[in-house]
C-alpha cells in the first residue's frame, strides 16, 4: 500500500535555485493538496487541486506554482527559491474535494533547506 | 478567516494517565473537527473527526468532545501507552474547504 509518495524527501537549495517536488498518490482520489509545515505554526496550505485539471491558491501560494499532471499526479514548482521557504512540504490527497469533506491522507514529506 | 489555538504545546504524563488537548476556534460557521497524530518523521494520520451535530465521538481509548456555544473542542486519551507518543494537530473547518490547523501539541508517554 503506497498511499501518497512524495520525492524526494530531503533537498538542500541555494537562494535563487529552482526545484519541483513531486507527488502521486495511488488511492483514486480526486483532491489533492500541497501544506508546508512550520515550527509552531501547524499545517499551512499552499495550492489545493479539488479535481483533475484544476488548481486553486490556499493560504499561502507566494513563491509557489503547482500542476496537476493527471489524477494521480500533483507536483509543486519554486521558481526562485528563498530562505523563507525553508520548510516541510506534505502532500495530500483527499476522495473528495475538499478538506473539510473527510479524511486527508498525507505523504511523509519532504524536507527543504534554502541557504 | 479560521483562527485555532492549540493548548499545551507540550505535553508529558505517565504511562496509563490520560492526556487531554484542548484546541479553540473563531468562526461559529466551522463544522468539521478533525485530529491529527503525527508520528516522528512520518505525515500526519487522522485519528478522530467529529462534525458540528455531534457532541461527543469515541474510538476506543480516544474520545472528542466539541462545544459549540464556547467555540471549543478537545482530545481526550485515556490509559496512555508510549506509542501515543506523537505530535498531535487540531483543525477546524470552514466551508468544507477552508481549513485552519492548530500549531500542535507534543505528547510524550512516559513509561
Amino acid at each position: 500500500n503506497a498511499g501518497v509518495t512524495q520525492t524526494p524527501k530531503f533537498q538542500v537549495l541555494k537562494t535563487g535555485q529552482s526545484m519541483t517536488l513531486q507527488c502521486a498518490q495511488d488511492m483514486n482520489h480526486n483532491s489533492m493538496y500541497w501544506y508546508r509545515q512550520d515550527p509552531g505554526m501547524g499545517l499551512r496550505l499552499i495550492y489545493y487541486s479539488a479535481s483533475e485539471g484544476t488548481t486553486d491558491k490556499g493560504e499561502v501560494p507566494n513563491g509557489y506554482n503547482v500542476s496537476r499532471l493527471n489524477k494521480r499526479e500533483f507536483s509543486l514548482r519554486l521558481e526562485s527559491a528563498a530562505p523563507s521557504q525553508t520548510s516541510v512540504y506534505f502532500c495530500a490527497s483527499s476522495e473528495r474535494a475538499g478538506q473539510g469533506t473527510g479524511e486527508l491522507f498525507f505523504g511523509e514529506g519532504s524536507r527543504l533547506t534554502v541557504l | 478567516g479560521e483562527n485555532v489555538e492549540q493548548h499545551p504545546s507540550t505535553l508529558s504524563v505517565q504511562e496509563g494517565d490520560s492526556a487531554v488537548i484542548k484546541c479553540t476556534y473563531s468562526d461559529s460557521a466551522s463544522n468539521y473537527f478533525p485530529w491529527y497524530k503525527q508520528e516522528l518523521g512520518k505525515g500526519p494520520q487522522l485519528i478522530i473527526d467529529i462534525r458540528s451535530n455531534v457532541g461527543e465521538k469515541k474510538d476506543q481509548r480516544i474520545a472528542v468532545t466539541l462545544n459549540k456555544t464556547a467555540k471549543h473542542f478537545s482530545l481526550h486519551i485515556t490509559e496512555t501507552q508510549p506509542e501515543d507518543s506523537a505530535v498531535y494537530f487540531c483543525a477546524a473547518t470552514y466551508n468544507n474547504n477552508d481549513m485552519r490547523f492548530g500549531a500542535g501539541t507534543r505528547l510524550t508517554v512516559k513509561p
